[in-house]
């Protein structure tokens, strides 16, 4: 069985200050790991995703995130927040073998909202 | 570029009515997902299809049928609807499992009253 945990359903943050968002991941196989971008009234987008090739990625607008398999975690990070961040963010997992690899299994979202 | 396709985007119904949400995608996607949405919930997976031929049950799929109709198509049918399935209804579809991205639709915002 694989899950995603959210820490924090909601993060307030100055602009130009550092963006943390926690996720930390459960899965019996080596994960597959994504975070995704929702803004008002759209659809998700991908952000970035981690496949088993470099541990650190860099995604879209400036996030990156960090796999760290000792802490299951894979934590999102962006250095300078922006007005255009403000956005409900998920953070998802799927498993890297067996039948189960089509399910992509989200977290319960993070709210970000960024204050000028 | 469409991309992933849903209709209808909003719909209102009164308990116990039958309605089917609509998806299609034109990126050749062998796998399509279908999620809802809720406050403090996140996306929940109703069903899936990994490829044409194949569907299969999510985390919550009492209430729900699906029909993978062709490798475009891929329909959510509530058949006697209830209020506890309010909720906005997402479609996704990629190309394959494990790592691929998935790409979503707009949405469709439903209401049972």
């Amino acid at each position: 069985a694989q899950s995603v945990t959210q820490l924090g359903s909601h993060v307030s943050v100055s602009e130009g200050a550092l963006v943390l968002l926690r996720c930390n991941y459960s899965s019996s196989v080596p994960p597959y790991l994504f975070w995704y971008v929702q803004y008002p009234n759209q659809g998700l987008q991908l952000l970035l995703k981690y496949t088993s090739a470099a541990t650190l990625v860099k995604g879209i607008n400036g996030f990156e995130a960090e796999f760290k398999k000792s802490e299951t975690s894979f934590h999102l990070t962006k250095p300078s927040a922006h007005m255009s961040d403000a956005a409900e963010y998920f953070c998802a997992v799927s498993s890297n073998s067996g039948g189960s690899n089509y399910k992509l299994t989200f977290g319960k979202g993070t709210l970000l909202t960024v204050n000028p | 570029n469409a991309g992933v396709t849903q209709t209808p985007k909003f719909q209102v119904l009164k308990t116990g009515q039958s309605m089917t949400l609509q998806c299609a995608q034109d990126m050749n996607h062998n796998s399509m997902y279908w999620y809802r949405q809720d406050p403090g919930m996140g996306l929940r997976l109703i069903y899936y299809s990994a490829s044409e031929g194949t569907t299969d049950k999510g985390e919550v799929p009492n209430g729900y049928n699906v029909s993978r109709l062709n490798k475009r198509e891929f329909s959510l049918r509530l058949e006697s609807a209830a209020p506890s399935q309010t909720s906005v209804y997402f479609c996704a579809s990629r190309e394959r499992g494990g790592g691929g991205e998935l790409f979503f639709g707009e949405g469709s915002r439903l209401t049972v009253l």
